[in-house]
């Protein structure tokens, strides 16, 4: 398999479910990004992992907790979501390098999480 | 603060014809963009890029055009065909690691 994978790709949790988010990558890159898509609003980076090491945190609340075991592959643990936190994740890598440098992100298809 | 517009949130071209969509942004630090093609139940997929040392970038029948003095770059398709309809995020980055994007523009393109 190719490109950018995530599962699930629909999850429904309750607000007191604790759930997690996958995503792996076959690109061989070694940056790893955790995107949020709401209704009608731009892209919102959440986490940057950089050779397996987190290199942003957007101010996400922590009911939010991203992992990142090896280049290849990201968590985001869920628990005790509130049902604004309902929208369309995102996962993304990048080769990875040091700043300055200009590189494309690939996206996997999402997971739709709808928070009850 | 959003630093990446599309104020257009929807277009519909004709099949054939050309297709312009607009981005603009605010912070000059950008020094590439990026735009994105979406279709429903998929992620964002890479489409074109531009680093600011340039003023166009032209693939197939997609061009980016960039206009560093006016915050603004644009996406031409030409012909349009009716797979092209979906929607079309800009991006932009000063640092690999921080991309900003547009809210998305809907474009369809009618046979």
């Amino acid at each position: 398999e190719t490109g950018v994978t995530q599962t699930p790709r629909h999850l429904v949790m309750g607000m007191t479910n604790k759930k997690s988010l996958k995503c792996e990558q076959h690109l061989g890159h070694n940056a790893m990004y955790w995107y949020k898509q709401s209704a009608k609003k731009p892209l919102e980076l959440m986490f940057v992992y950089n050779f397996k090491e987190q290199t942003e945190n957007n101010s996400v609340p922590s009911r939010f907790s991203p992992e990142c075991p090896n280049s290849s592959h990201l968590f985001l643990h869920l628990h005790t979501l509130q049902p604004e936190d309902s929208a369309l994740y995102l996962c993304a890598s990048s080769q990875g390098a040091g700043t300055g440098s200009q590189e494309t992100q690939y996206f996997g298809p999402g997971t739709r999480l709808l928070v009850l | 603060d959003q630093q990446v517009k599309q104020n257009s949130p929807s277009l519909s071209v004709q099949e054939g014809r050309i297709s312009i969509l607009n981005c603009d942004y605010t912070n000059s630090m950008f020094d590439y963009f990026l735009w994105y093609k979406k279709y429903p139940a998929e992620g964002p997929t890479f489409l074109i890029s531009i680093s600011s040392i340039k003023d166009k970038n032209e693939d197939g029948r997609f061009t980016v055009f960039l206009n560093k003095s006016a915050k603004h770059l644009s996406l031409h398709i030409v012909p349009s065909q009716p797979g092209d309809s979906a929607v079309y995020f800009c991006a932009a980055s000063f640092d690999n690691n921080d991309m900003r994007f547009g809210a998305g523009t809907r474009l369809t393109v009618k046979p």
